[in-house]
């Protein structure tokens, strides 16, 4: 079974200022996807940016980019220039070729002025 | 488009009653799901659906029921509710179940006393 992994409960950054928040995956798959998904207080699951295995090449979207390690099984967000507008939850989440995500535990990150 | 929408938006049920969350998507995607979100342990999948008229069980299905007549939608039943299935429940759909990115409801938060 795969698991998930986010070892930060919580973060906080300064507007404007650069952070990054932690995820590792276990899985025996070679094909899958990952993603992080955001939650603002309103609930709602947003996606952030999405990273597919076989690619090495770095997914970024904006002042959004993952540092994807495969073989450390590691894929972190790093979020810069932050907004007041970024502070939720987010979520890591995992994938394999046929679907049907595992998530990590989150991270709530609060973006201060 | 209206997307994934799910109701109703909060439900207080006493233990033993049985409800249906209804769920619909008007994008035409194959794939559905649901999941429920507990704290400190992210979102876990309850059932799927990748298709009309086929089902079948997450990591958490017990206590739940679902069935899928139609595309559009994917309703789930609690057919006699327990305070753990206390949660916010998300309904969630891709085009298909193959690396697809899934769009979220907005949620349903039930409280079981």
């Amino acid at each position: 079974a795969q698991t998930v992994t986010q070892s930060q409960p919580e973060m906080s950054v300064q507007e404007a200022e650069t952070v990054t928040l932690s995820c590792t995956y276990d899985t025996s798959e070679n094909n899958y996807y990952l993603f992080w998904y955001k939650q603002p207080p309103s609930r709602q699951m947003i996606l952030v940016i999405r990273q597919e295995a076989y690619k090495q090449q770095n997914a970024t979207e904006n002042r959004f980019s993952v540092n994807f390690q495969k073989a450390a099984k590691s894929f972190s967000l790093k979020i810069s220039d932050s907004q007041l507008g970024d502070t939720a939850m987010y979520f890591c989440a995992f994938s394999p070729s046929y679907g049907k995500l595992t998530f990590g535990q989150g991270t709530i990150l609060t973006v201060h002025p | 488009n209206a997307g994934v929408t799910q109701t109703p938006k909060f439900q207080v049920l006493k233990t033993g009653q049985s409800m249906t969350l209804q769920c619909a998507q008007d994008m035409n995607h194959e794939y559905m799901s649901w999941y429920r979100q507990d704290p400190g342990m992210g979102l876990r999948l309850i059932h799927y659906s990748v298709g009309a008229g086929i089902t079948d069980q997450g990591e958490v299905p017990n206590g739940y029921n679902v069935s899928r007549s139609t595309t559009e939608d994917f309703p789930l039943r609690l057919l006699s509710a327990a305070p753990s299935q206390t949660s916010v429940y998300f309904c969630a759909s891709s085009y298909s179940l193959n690396q697809e990115t899934q769009y979220f409801g907005p949620g349903t938060r039930l409280l079981v006393l």
